[in-house]
């Protein structure tokens, strides 16, 4: 079955460092989004991306947060200079609907912990 | 209370009782979804309601929706030992511009059933 992978699993840094969190959507599915959830809360939205440009974002995804679709395939969360409070799971997911017609194929997450 | 609460927030109960998590929303959507989350893992798409539906089914759970009252119940029968994880309800809002989805979550509600 299609599914959503992501790399890495677990990545430290050292705050103030880059961090690049990557995923591969399922290869049909045009609509992408990453989420995060900080260890006990909720899940968070950040960003979705259709079309080759952001939709929507948070007020969360700020000027240190970007997303590109370099290829056909990869789809990349890059943290410019991490904060201790960027430590979270960071889930991506896609959907090969329009809003309000289907559910998000979730990834396993990247859990990025910063020190 | 904030979009996407889940009541009660913990819940335990015997292998082959049924189950019944709540969740109460504030804003029109075009539908609910509810996802399980293993400890430390992705989310996982259970089942999706949309605005004009009142209840479905899938296999061993059914959800409800009462969108005058702006809540939905999940009910999993005959619960197993697997059944143990958090789950969470996520509403897909009706917003004015944008086709990608952002889905809100609530804080979900850990079952644990016992065997």
């Amino acid at each position: 079955e299609p599914e959503v992978t992501q790399t890495p699993s677990h990545q430290v840094t050292q705050m103030g460092q880059e961090v690049i969190l990557r995923c591969v959507p399922i290869s049909n599915h045009l609509y992408f989004y990453w989420y995060r959830q900080i260890l006990g809360q909720k899940v968070e939205f950040l960003v979705s991306f259709y079309n080759n440009e952001i939709s929507e974002k948070s007020e969360i995804f700020d000027d240190q947060f970007s997303v590109e679709r370099p290829d056909g395939s990869n789809f990349t969360l890059k943290i410019r200079s991490t904060k201790l409070e960027d430590s979270a799971m960071y889930f991506c997911a896609s959907s090969n609907r329009d809003r309000g017609n289907g559910e998000l194929f979730f990834g396993e997450g990247s859990r990025l912990t910063v020190l | 209370s904030q979009q996407g609460e889940e009541d009660p927030q913990a819940l335990s109960i015997q292998e082959g009782e049924n189950a019944t998590m709540n969740c109460s929303y504030k804003t029109s959507i075009n539908n609910l979804q509810w996802y399980r989350q293993n400890s430390g893992r992705g989310l996982v798409h259970l089942i999706l309601i949309r605005s004009n539906e009142r209840e479905k089914h899938s296999g061993r759970l059914r959800v409800t929706l009462d969108t005058s009252k702006k809540s939905s119940s999940l009910l999993i029968t005959a619960s197993r030992a697997a059944d143990t994880a958090s789950y969470f309800c996520a509403t897909d809002q009706v917003i004015s511009s944008g086709s990608a989805r952002q889905l809100t979550f609530g804080s979900g509600t850990q079952l644990t059933v016992l065997p």
